[in-house]
């Protein structure tokens, strides 16, 4: 099976423009979380999709947004880029714990945003 | 709130040696406790879970609810070993596919 493929692996953008990112998650798997990697903050929780809706959203502001398509794939947005979203966005996706799965998250490979 | 707090940032283990990983935990609940470990220039990945109670590559962890804790250990340190650790906490719920990450560990093995 393929892994968690994330798109484009590297992004440049400057402050005020917008972002959007992209993840396919592994076949079968519905549930696609969005995490951020900073070197302060660690690994922080930015939201869940399952069925394309959101179903979990962590702590950040309204300007990061995110959907889900019907085939599972699903896109975060950044609007109004500041200095301080420069990170590394991470996908994860994971079986629907319904069918016996447990919240084993498979990571893709990251996008590197930096923002000037 | 869920929280996980590794409280090393830092960590050097000679080769052979033991290695022990801290992690702790608060949540009131009922969590299911993740050992994720970074490689160079690899994706993150899981390397153990509580349920499973498995060893993988030498790896054990233990969850102590009465300490709120879940460090990993492994008796003998090799090279390749030598990455950045994640504990992370879930709450067991349906529907609810949180994780909740320590700050990491990065371990160094010495030759």
């Amino acid at each position: 099976k393929a892994g968690v493929t994330q798109t484009p692996r590297y992004l440049i953008k400057t402050r005020g423009q917008q972002v959007t990112l992209s993840c396919s998650p592994i076949s079968g798997h519905r549930s696609v979380s969005w995490y951020q990697q900073t070197p302060g903050q660690g690994l922080q929780f930015l939201f869940e999709y399952f069925s394309e809706t959101q179903r979990n959203k962590g702590n950040f502001p309204g300007r990061f947004s995110g959907r889900q398509f019907s085939n599972s794939r699903s896109e975060m947005n950044v609007s109004t880029l500041e200095l301080g979203d420069s990170a590394l966005y991470l996908c994860a996706s994971s079986l629907e714990r319904g069918r016996g799965g447990y919240n084993e998250q498979f990571f893709g490979p990251g996008t590197r945003l930096t923002v000037l | 709130a869920q929280r996980v707090t590794q409280p090393e940032k830092l960590l050097s283990v000679f080769k052979g040696a033991p290695v022990e990983l801290k992690c702790n935990y608060s949540y009131s609940g009922s969590p299911e406790l993740f050992w994720y470990v970074q490689y160079s220039r690899q994706r993150l990945q899981l390397l153990l879970r509580h349920i499973s109670r498995e060893s993988i590559k030498g790896f054990t962890a233990d969850l102590n609810k009465g300490e709120t804790s879940f460090h990993l250990k492994k008796p003998f340190a090799q090279e390749e070993d030598s990455a950045m650790y994640y504990c992370a906490l879930s709450n067991r719920n349906f529907g609810n596919e949180k994780l909740t990450f320590g700050t990491g560990t990065r371990l160094t093995i010495i030759p």
